[in-house]
């Protein structure tokens, strides 16, 4: 399948501070990228989807100015969590789509973000 | 509104046995797509098996096959000769649709241990 990498793994920040995370398809082009959030032993909850060039689309209840993400190429969107404070500490997985397998999603390994 | 229901929050099997999780969706729209991922305590989301709507047959990957039942809308993922290694997190999950930008629904998740 095809493989998406994300970056950091893990972060551990001061409250206030702003916090990137990167995520890449490495073997195929994404015009399509999408955020999620976890909490412990729950499912995966949708944030936003990314889209190549422009804006991207959140869901309801996620604030924008909050958690900004831009997806300048095919390759890669980041997701930048701006002022983090502790509730924000969280376990924040990317996806892409590959159109050409079916537009399945692929996922990076996931970032732990611990705010202190 | 689509919606993905997974009933079992746990599930033992023995090494080497067959094991079905169950899956069972809603949704109004004839074009769907179904997946199941893996989840493992490292927490990276592993897609395994794909099935679309429209496929007459059901969809098999290596040693994990989809039992797909579209009228009683069911896409029970059975594991056969289970692995140590399968000790994890299983999602369900929906994108209405074949767009790359169609979204992903998940169930709540089955933890599956596997017994020596």
């Amino acid at each position: 399948g095809a493989v998406v990498s994300q970056h950091p793994s893990r972060v551990i920040c001061k409250s206030g501070t702003s916090v990137k995370i990167e995520c890449r398809s490495l073997d195929f082009q994404a015009t399509t990228m999408f955020w999620y959030r976890q909490f412990p032993k729950q499912s995966l909850m949708l944030m936003a989807t990314s889209n190549e060039g422009s804006k991207a689309t959140y869901e309801q209840g996620v604030e924008k100015d909050k958690f900004l993400i831009n997806h300048a190429s095919l390759t890669l969107s980041t997701l930048t969590v701006t002022s983090a404070h502790p509730e924000d500490s969280s376990f924040y997985i990317c996806s892409a789509s590959d159109s050409l397998a079916k537009n399945i999603q692929y996922f990076g390994a996931g970032t732990r973000l611990s705010v202190l | 509104a689509q919606k993905i229901t997974q009933t079992q929050p746990g599930m033992f099997v023995q090494e080497k046995e067959a094991v079905t999780l169950d899956c069972t969706y809603d949704t109004s729209d004839q074009s769907y797509g179904l997946f199941w991922y893996k989840q493992p305590s490292s927490g990276e989301m592993i897609f395994l098996i794909y099935q679309g709507s429209y496929d007459e047959q059901n969809a098999t990957e290596g040693r994990y096959s989809l039992n797909f039942q579209k009228a009683r809308k069911s896409a029970n993922l059975v594991i056969s000769a289970s692995q140590l290694g399968d000790s994890a997190m299983y999602f369900c999950a929906m994108r209405e649709g074949r767009s790359n930008t169609g979204k992903l629904i998940f169930g709540q998740g089955t933890t599956l241990q596997v017994k020596p």
